[in-house]
This record gives C-alpha cells, structure tokens and sequence, in this order.
C-alpha cells in the first residue's frame, strides 16, 4: 500500500497568517492516463472530512480560494494564503492513483 | 445538491455482521461509483472499497474475504456488509460519493 506522510503533525497559526501543510506518498503518484489523482480534506470538529483540492490543485466546489494545493510526483503541499477561525480541524491528503485508496495520518490546525 | 444518508445497526457482538445502507437525495445512484470508508482512533481513515452503479466492486485487499457492496437503483440506495465483525472494527463508517463528498457518519461498535 501506499503509504503518505504528512508533516507538521499540528500547527497552531494566528487568524491571517498563512499556513502550509506537506504530504509526501512512498510512489509517485503520477497515473498511467496523465492524472495525478492526490487530493485534500477538512475535517472540522464532529464533522465528517470535507473536499477541499482534488487531481492535486483543483479547489472542489465551495471549498474558498484562500486554500490551493501543489506538487507532483510524490512531493504534494496544501497552502492557506490567511488561517481564517472556521479553518481549524484536521486536515488529511489521500491518494486515489494507486489501490486501496490510502490517507495520511492528518495534521491538527488550531488557532494560536 | 446531493445528500447522502446513511443508517445501520451502531452496537453488534464479535462474529455478528455489520449492515449499512447509505441513501442518495438530490441525485441519482446510476451513473457514478459510490464508497465506503472508516475511521478509528487506532487506524485513521481506511477506505474499505468501492461500487459502480453497474455493480462492479473493488474492495480494499484488507477487507477482501469479509466486505459485501451492493446498489439498489431501485430504492437508490447503496449498502455495506461485513461480516465476522470484532472490536477492530469499532469505527465511524462513511459513505461517499466517489471520494468528493461523504455522508455523515454512522458509529459502529463491536463489544460483547
């Protein structure tokens, strides 16, 4: 299985501030039709987790522009350009390109 | 916009089976690939497989020798079986469209 690894494990952030998040796959995540199928979640308190980026830098419908993903190969970043207080909760990285579909072990955002 | 509601059986003994079904409003079953995933503590999120609306499955290897997926266009509906259940799988279990958007969860607890 493909294992991602995310880092920082949490981050606390200032309302405004930016913020990064990195996930790295153990393969590249590059699929044989051209797609990079590496995607991002929000998963706020009591909540299930929510679509964020998909095919590594689309942002999914509703998800606000202040959130863009990046990368390739195996080497993938979610940035924040200003930590807003309803981005607080666990984010996760999930690969689709090879299967089973694998997930990141999550990165804890709170608000400094 | 579709909705997914998912329902099933939240405590069961070791050995029982655990049955979900997931309801889609707003849309149609046919025509898209419908998922199941979990969260635990323990694990983090694990997808555990997925169907078409043509019924073909591809169930996570972890899984493989005790997960059933089945659709009811029909009812337009989808379903989750699996069997010999034990406290390992005391989880939130999520259904999903794809892998964009998920229903909201349904506790499941194995004890005897």
């Amino acid at each position: 299985d493909i294992v991602m690894t995310q880092t920082p494990p949490s981050l606390s952030v200032t309302l405004g501030q930016p913020a990064s998040i990195s996930c790295k796959s153990s393969q590249s995540l590059l699929h044989s039709d051209g797609k990079t199928y590496f995607f991002w979640y929000l998963q706020r308190p009591g909540q299930a987790p929510q679509l964020l980026i998909y095919e590594v830098s689309s942002r999914f419908s509703g998800a606000p522009d202040r959130f863009s993903g990046s990368g390739s190969g195996t080497d993938f970043t979610l940035k924040i350009s200003r930590v807003e207080a309803e981005d607080i909760g666990l984010y996760y990285c999930m690969q689709g390109t090879h299967l089973p579909i694998t997930f990141g072990q999550g990165t804890r955002l709170d608000i400094k | 916009q579709v909705q997914l509601q998912q329902w099933g059986a939240g405590l069961l003994k070791p050995s029982e089976t655990l049955s979900l079904t997931c309801a889609v409003y707003g849309g149609s079953v046919s025509g898209r690939s419908w998922s199941w995933i979990r969260q635990s503590p323990e694990k983090g999120l694990e997808w555990i497989g997925d169907i078409s609306y043509s019924d073909i499955t591809t169930y996570n290897p972890s899984f493989k020798s005790r997960v059933a997926m089945s659709v009811d266009t029909s009812k337009n509906h989808f379903s989750l079986n699996l069997t010999s259940v034990t406290a390992a799988d005391t989880a939130m279990y999520y259904c999903a469209r794809g892998v964009q958007q998920w229903g909201q969860g349904v506790l499941v607890t194995v004890s005897s």
